[in-house]
């Protein structure tokens, strides 16, 4: 089944405690991305990738890293996560034809930083 | 700077209702636009997708068309069930590194 996988579902940690969501997808899409979801402010992209080793700043990229060492993951790193980073996390991947754009997103990953 | 704008927030209605679900978005040089569901605390099922050269797609009880020109897309809901009862997001690519813009959504509750 054509799936994007994020782990792990809910995360509560303490701020200053790095930690990792990881994201893969089975579908060979080229690009991925990550979004987060705020009640009010509804998802904004937070790093996307065109390819391997191509990844590159979205909206709100302050406080995360990414890296993209293969085609098929897509990590999230929180290097000192802070209670301003509890949120709702999507990982998401899409496919491109010519002009033809189409995305798939995880289930998505529930942090809490206390 | 792409705006995606849904109105209203929320939405009551009876069940077997037919019903439009509204967006709008301010640059109209897009790629493509995607209705997304979401029920509440889990993940965005795409429903329907449409590119910037189509008018509308359908699937099922759904139906998405794309005016571009005019900024708009609609989502008709025909027969409402109280299961169509969730958040309705509306997301627009520009294509400029791929992303996504979204509306905020619309939470739909469908009663019985």
């Amino acid at each position: 089944e054509a799936q994007v996988t994020q782990n792990p579902r809910y995360l509560i940690t303490v701020t200053g405690k790095k930690l990792t969501v990881t994201c893969s997808q089975n579908m060979n899409h080229e690009y991925m991305s990550w979004y987060r979801q705020d009640p009010g402010l509804g998802l904004r992209q937070i790093y996307y990738s065109m390819n391997v080793e191509v990844t590159d700043k979205g909206d709100v990229p302050e406080g995360y890293k990414v890296s993209r060492k293969e085609k098929r993951n897509f990590p999230l790193i929180l290097e000192s996560p802070s209670p301003n980073q509890t949120s709702l996390y999507f990982c998401a991947s899409s496919f491109q034809q010519g002009w033809i754009y189409g995305y798939t997103f995880g289930s998505g990953t529930r942090l809490t930083v206390v | 700077k792409q705006e995606v704008t849904q109105i209203p927030a929320a939405l009551s209605v009876p069940e077997g209702e037919n019903l439009v679900l509204n967006c709008s978005f301010t640059d109209s040089a897009i790629y493509n636009l995607q209705w997304f569901r979401q029920d509440p605390g889990k993940g965005l099922t795409s429903l329907l997708l449409i590119q910037s050269s189509q008018r509308e797609q359908t699937s099922g009880r759904l139906n998405a068309s794309l005016d571009k020109s005019s900024g708009r897309s609609t989502l008709y809901i025909a027969a409402s069930q109280p299961g169509d009862s969730a958040t309705y997001l509306c997301a627009v690519n520009t294509g400029a590194n791929s992303k996504l813009t979204f509306g905020k959504g619309i939470t739909l509750s469908v009663r019985p």
